[in-house]
């Protein structure tokens, strides 16, 4: 069964910083991962599909790069509205199902 | 623009039958694009795939739920609905519904999320 371990589990920066949020995968999955945002109370969001294709709307200062079984998504420089969790997701090949890391929370420093 | 909006009991009683709906606004749910899926969060922990299920009712779901959960497109209505037998405390989360839309590589992404329905289950 896939499983998706994100690191860290928590980043403490400061508006304006630069994020770097990792993932790594248990099988290798080419460049299917996707990236989400979650805040509390709100419904997640998609950010990056296919490792490193942003999703309509999402600002250019998230990037997402990868391949295989590590991945990255970077946030360039936080905006205030960045803090949130953020998880990664693959489609396990057998059992064919999806699953989500653990998740990495970006906090205000 | 679409739009999901989750509908549920609210609390379920141990042992019951839990029954989650997924209404569409904005575009249909026939569309052959699409499949829609249910993830769940537990208290305290991270996203959870339950099922999904394609409009012509192809489905699939989590291997540790699959005894318990069944998924359903109405199409008249425009909505899709989960449901999961025998419920305890561990099934207590909130539940969001979502559009998975296919990428140019043949994935399937949550690119439309409803805002999430409260479930708790206790006596």
């Amino acid at each position: 069964e896939m499983v998706l371990t994100q690191f860290p589990a928590t980043l403490s920066l400061s508006p304006g910083e630069r994020a770097t949020l990792f993932c790594k995968a248990s099988e290798t999955m080419h460049s299917e991962l996707a990236w989400y945002q979650h805040k509390p109370g709100q419904a997640p969001r998609l950010l990056i599909y296919d490792a490193s294709n942003r999703a309509p709307g999402v600002p250019a200062r998230f990037s997402g790069s990868g391949y295989g079984t590590d991945f990255t998504l970077i946030i360039s420089s936080l905006a205030p509205e960045d803090f949130a969790v953020y998880y990664c997701q693959q489609r396990g090949s057998w059992p064919l199902m999806y699953t989500f890391g653990q998740g990495t929370r970006v906090d205000v420093k | 623009q679409l739009q999901l909006q989750e509908s549920g009991p609210g609390q379920v009683t141990p042992l019951e039958t839990l029954i989650l709906t997924c209404s569409l606004s904005g575009d249909s749910i026939s569309r052959d694009k699409y499949y829609w899926g249910w993830i769940r969060q537990p208290p305290g922990r991270g996203l959870e795939w339950v099922a999904s299920v394609f409009y012509g009712g192809d489905t699939y779901s989590r291997p540790s739920l699959r005894r318990r959960v069944g998924v359903s497109v109405d199409t008249s209505s425009n909505e899709f609905s989960l449901w999961l037998t025998s419920v305890t405390a561990a099934d207590t989360a909130i539940s969001y519904c979502a559009r998975m839309g296919r990428s140019p590589t043949s994935q399937y992404y949550m690119d439309v999320w409803g805002k999430g329905t409260a479930v708790t289950v206790s006596s």
